[in-house]
């Protein structure tokens, strides 16, 4: 079965510092990856999404993540944080090879500090 | 991008009784998703709701306990039943966006069972 992995829980970095979230998946195809960010009280909203080609896609807000195969990984990155950013990120893995049905890991909640 | 309204945004139930939450989307979808996050937990697929069939459920949930209806393409309801702490939650729902793999969220109903 899938599985998706966010080794960090909570991250707390400097405003205008750089991001990384990692992420890795289990699946034994190429796999759909998403992240997701959930801001307090709000719904989730889609930041990017992996399906094919290259293997760097870029989001809204400033984020791209990197899908490496060798790695299993999906990290999502952000040259420079904005205090904004604070919220829950959640990457996603299409259940079965699809899309529609996602297996999501634990999250990790991001803080900026000022 | 679909808009996904949700009711009732919060609630506090008694042990024992029962709600529905209702999902209303701007737009015709064919499926419509109901996800629980649990508190500090991620998210997880509670069924896939098709109009004019029985939704699907995924292992661990069952029907009896979370009954859900589909009357039409832009409505849906998630009842749970006989409620216990345990089912404090949030659940959201989601559909897919008119681009292949982008789900679009609701805001969630944050349930407290006490």
């Amino acid at each position: 079965a899938q599985s998706v992995t966010q080794p960090d829980i909570h991250i707390t970095v400097s405003e205008g510092a750089s991001l990384e979230l990692r992420c890795n998946y289990s699946y034994g195809a190429t796999p759909y990856l998403f992240w997701y960010v959930q801001s307090p009280g709000q719904g989730l909203q889609l930041l990017l999404k992996y399906f094919s080609g290259d293997t760097l896609v870029q989001g809204i807000k400033g984020f791209e993540a990197e899908f490496k195969r060798s790695q299993s990984s999906f990290n999502l990155r952000k040259p420079s944080v904005h205090w904004s950013d604070a919220a829950e990120y959640f990457c996603a893995v299409g259940d079965s090879g699809g899309y529609n049905k996602l297996i999501f890991g634990a999250g990790t909640r991001l803080a900026v500090h000022p | 991008s679909a808009v996904i309204s949700q009711k009732p945004s919060r609630d506090i139930c008694q042990r024992g009784t029962s709600l529905t939450i209702q999902c209303q989307v701007d737009s015709q979808v064919t499926m419509m998703f109901w996800y629980r996050q649990q508190p500090g937990q991620s998210l997880t697929l509670i069924a896939t709701a098709n109009q004019g069939s029985e939704a699907t459920y995924e292992s661990g949930f069952v029907i009896d306990k979370f009954p859900i209806s589909r009357p039409n393409l832009t409505f849906s309801t998630l009842t749970v039943s006989n409620m216990s702490p345990e089912d404090s939650s949030i659940y959201l729902c989601s559909v897919e966006g008119a681009r292949t793999g982008e789900l679009f969220f609701g805001e969630g109903s944050r349930l407290t069972v006490l």
